[in-house]
């Protein structure tokens, strides 16, 4: 069983970067036949797909959101990670790393909460 | 691409029966068969209870069924228990490797 953790700063500046990352438990990120992804969640507000990165390190990417977004692999490390670029107060959300297969997000991080506040 | 239209909310009493819906287009819901539904309870993340349009998990009740009729999808929730009351969000492959998310159904057991 695939686990998955998200891990990073709480608390970023407007018109920085955020910076999480995911690691995965239960197996070599490269031997899971998965997309390795991310969503988000505003407080009170739905779910939105961020992007996803698959084990030979293509990605792909929300149009909403492509020119700030950046996923990317270490294998080394088993994880994952996300970088969005010049945040304001509409990047506040909770963040969530997924699996994703065939439409299917199966394991899902807890998730974390990123604040976008000076 | 926009994201699906769900009813914000949704409800019925114990053992009731409620459908909750899923509208896209041909380009997503009505074109592929990578339908799925999520059911998250407050402060928790999701939790798949329904993917490719109808099949469920192991551990998930039978009384979840999902289906598809052209561009829209639908969650059924049978024999409606107190534990079914969250947030059901559907998503659906857009094509062009892009995944879209439904706005969320607060279903409420009365």
């Amino acid at each position: 069983q695939v686990q998955l953790q998200e891990s990073g700063p709480g608390l970023v500046m407007p018109s920085q970067t955020l910076s999480l990352t995911c690691t995965v438990s239960g197996g070599s990120i490269t031997s899971r036949n998965y997309y390795w992804s991310w969503i988000r969640q505003p407080a009170g507000k739905g779910l939105e797909w961020i992007g996803r990165i698959y084990t030979s390190g293509g990605t792909n990417y929300n149009p909403s959101l492509k020119s700030r977004v950046t996923i990317s692999l270490d294998t080394s490390k088993n994880h994952f990670s996300l970088k969005l670029t010049s945040v304001t107060a509409a990047d506040t959300a909770v963040y969530y790393c997924a699996t994703l297969w065939e439409g299917l997000f199966r394991f899902w991080g807890q998730g974390t909460l990123v604040t976008v506040s000076s | 691409q926009s994201a699906l239209t769900q009813p914000p909310s949704a409800s019925g009493s114990p053992g009731q029966s409620v459908t909750i819906s899923c509208t896209g287009t041909s380009s997503d819901v009505g074109g592929y068969n990578y339908v799925s539904w999520y059911q998250q309870h407050p402060d928790k993340a999701p939790k798949v209870i329904i993917y490719e349009v109808s099949k469920r998990p192991s551990g998930v009740p039978d009384r979840f069924s999902g289906s598809k009729s052209g561009n829209t999808a639908s969650l059924t929730v049978s024999g409606l228990q107190a534990e079914d009351e969250a947030d059901y969000y559907c998503s659906s492959y857009a094509g062009s490797n892009v995944v879209l998310f439904g706005g969320g159904t607060k279903l409420t057991v009365l």
